[in-house]
C-alpha cells in the first residue's frame, strides 16, 4: 500500500520556467491537499481540494495552480517559477476533512535559481 | 498566518527521559492534531484530539488539551534515539465551511544515546 505518492523527488528551475508536481493516493481519501514548508514558517497551505472536482485556495496560493484529475490525483502547477517558490512541496489526502488524519507523501525538493 | 505555535523551539535530552512540548493557539477548534517529520521525510500523524477531550493515550505519547487556556502538549515518555525529529500541532477552526489544518513552526527533538 503505497500511500501518497509525488513526483519528482527533486527538481531545479530557471526562473520564469514552468512544471507540474503530481501527487496520487491510493486510499480511496476525498481531501487532498498542497502544502509548502519553509524554514521557520512551518507548512503554509497553497490549495486544497475538499472533494473529487473541487479546488479551492488555501493561505499562499499565488503563482500555483491545481487540477483534482480524479479521486486519486491533485497536482500542482507552477506556470512561471521564482526563487520565492524554493521550498520543500508536501501533497497531503485525508478521508473527508480535518476531523481525520492527513497523510504525507515525502515531498518534492524545488530549487528555483 | 499561525495557529499553533510550538514551545520550545527545540530540545535535547538524553535516551530514557521524557520529552514535554507545548502548543499554544489563537481561535476556537474543532481538534487538534500532532505530526512528527523525520529529516527528509513527510509529516507522520501521531494523535488527534477533539475539543471535548482532555487527554489521549497512543502507546509512549500523552497528548493534553486545555481549551480554556487555548493550548496542548505532547509528553513522550522514556525517549529513544529514534524519536529524534521534529514534532509539529494542527488546528483547525470553528468557522464553517471545509476546515483546514494549520501548522505551527515545530520543535526539533533530540535524543542523544
Amino acid at each position: 500500500n503505497a500511500g501518497v505518492t509525488q513526483t519528482p523527488k527533486f527538481q531545479v528551475l530557471k526562473t520564469g520556467q514552468s512544471m507540474t508536481l503530481q501527487c496520487a493516493q491510493d486510499m480511496n481519501h476525498n481531501s487532498m491537499y498542497w502544502y509548502r514548508q519553509d524554514p521557520g514558517m512551518g507548512l503554509r497551505l497553497i490549495y486544497y481540494s475538499a472533494s473529487e472536482g473541487t479546488t479551492d485556495k488555501g493561505e499562499v496560493p499565488n503563482g500555483y495552480n491545481v487540477s483534482r484529475l480524479n479521486k486519486r490525483e491533485f497536482s500542482l502547477r507552477l506556470e512561471s517559477a521564482a526563487p520565492s517558490q524554493t521550498s520543500v512541496y508536501f501533497c497531503a489526502s485525508s478521508e473527508a476533512g480535518t476531523g481525520y488524519p492527513l497523510h504525507f507523501g515525502n515531498g518534492t525538493r524545488l530549487t528555483v535559481t | 498566518s499561525q495557529q499553533g505555535e510550538e514551545d520550545p523551539q527545540a530540545l535535547s535530552i538524553q535516551e530514557g527521559e521524557n520529552a514535554t512540548m507545548n502548543c499554544s493557539y489563537k481561535t476556537s477548534i474543532n481538534n487538534l492534531q500532532w505530526y512528527r517529520q523525520n529529516s527528509g521525510r513527510g509529516l507522520v500523524h501521531l494523535i488527534l484530539i477533539r475539543s471535548n477531550e482532555r487527554e489521549k493515550h497512543s502507546g509512549r505519547l500523552r497528548v493534553t488539551l486545555d481549551t480554556s487556556k487555548k493550548s496542548s502538549s505532547l509528553l513522550i515518555t522514556a525517549s529513544r534515539a529514534a524519536d529524534t525529529a521534529s514534532y509539529f500541532c494542527a488546528t483547525d477552526a470553528t468557522n464553517t465551511g471545509f476546515q483546514k489544518l494549520v501548522f505551527g513552526t515545530g520543535t526539533r527533538l533530540l535524543v542523544s544515546p
